[in-house]
């Protein structure tokens, strides 16, 4: 069963714009966390920012934020003022209890000057 | 300091050798996992180290895979037989309490 979903297999954003990438989950852990992972064309998996299940607000790094919907199960995460250097895969994540991740198809973020 | 580690970075192998792919986490990272990610796809759970023992291997596609971390540190993936299936890229990925997790450059396998 798919755990994490991913709907956008592509996305272009103009350079200094924000963008959205979506993120879907399926579990029914009570306690879980949630991540995002950026990947460059080199293939290293970068930590971008975390969102725990029971957090209050939704998480913030920099130009990152994690817009965290419990109810809808969802996880989309915002870039702010894209820049070049964003350009790469964007993957989601879950943790769920036993410290299983699942990871998403990924979404390719194209940052257009 | 220095990241997660893992050598070697390319490996090319022929269908049926037996190929070990080692992993040098951050060090005093307990938690070390172990991924496989093949084209176009994200990473797919194979195993989770806690300390020297595998606490969860459901992610091993069968018994031709097999990882150890004897003294809970250094890891290595071990695949026997290998299949054509199997080219893919390893990840390893290393954690201070098994929560957000800082991955290694991964190893390229290809098995011809």
């Amino acid at each position: 069963a798919q755990k994490i979903t991913q709907t956008q297999p592509g996305m272009f954003v103009q350079e200094k714009e924000a963008v959205t990438l979506d993120c879907t989950y399926d579990t029914s852990d009570p306690s879980y966390g949630l991540f995002w992972y950026k990947q460059p064309s080199s293939g290293e998996m970068i930590f971008l920012i975390y969102q725990g299940s029971y957090d209050q607000q939704n998480a913030t790094e920099g130009r990152y934020s994690l817009n965290f919907q419990k109810a809808r199960k969802s996880a989309n995460l915002v870039i702010s003022a894209s820049q070049l250097g964003d350009s790469a895969m964007y993957f989601c994540a879950m943790r769920r209890t036993g410290n299983q991740f699942y990871f998403g198809t990924g979404t390719s973020l194209t940052v257009i000057p | 300091g220095a990241g997660v580690s893992q050598t070697p970075s390319n490996k090319v192998t022929e269908k049926g050798k037996y190929v070990e792919l080692r992993c040098d986490p951050i060090s005093g990272h307990t938690a070390l996992y172990w991924y496989r990610q093949s084209l176009g796809q994200g990473p797919e759970f194979l195993i989770y180290f806690q300390g020297t023992g595998a606490a969860d291997d459901s992610g091993l596609p069968n018994d031709r895979f097999f990882a150890v971390r004897p003294e809970g540190s250094v890891s290595t993936l071990k695949i026997q037989r290998t299949e054509r299936g199997d080219s893919a890229v390893y990840l390893c990925a290393s954690s201070p309490g098994g929560d957000t997790q800082y991955f290694g450059p991964g190893t390229r396998l290809t098995v011809l």
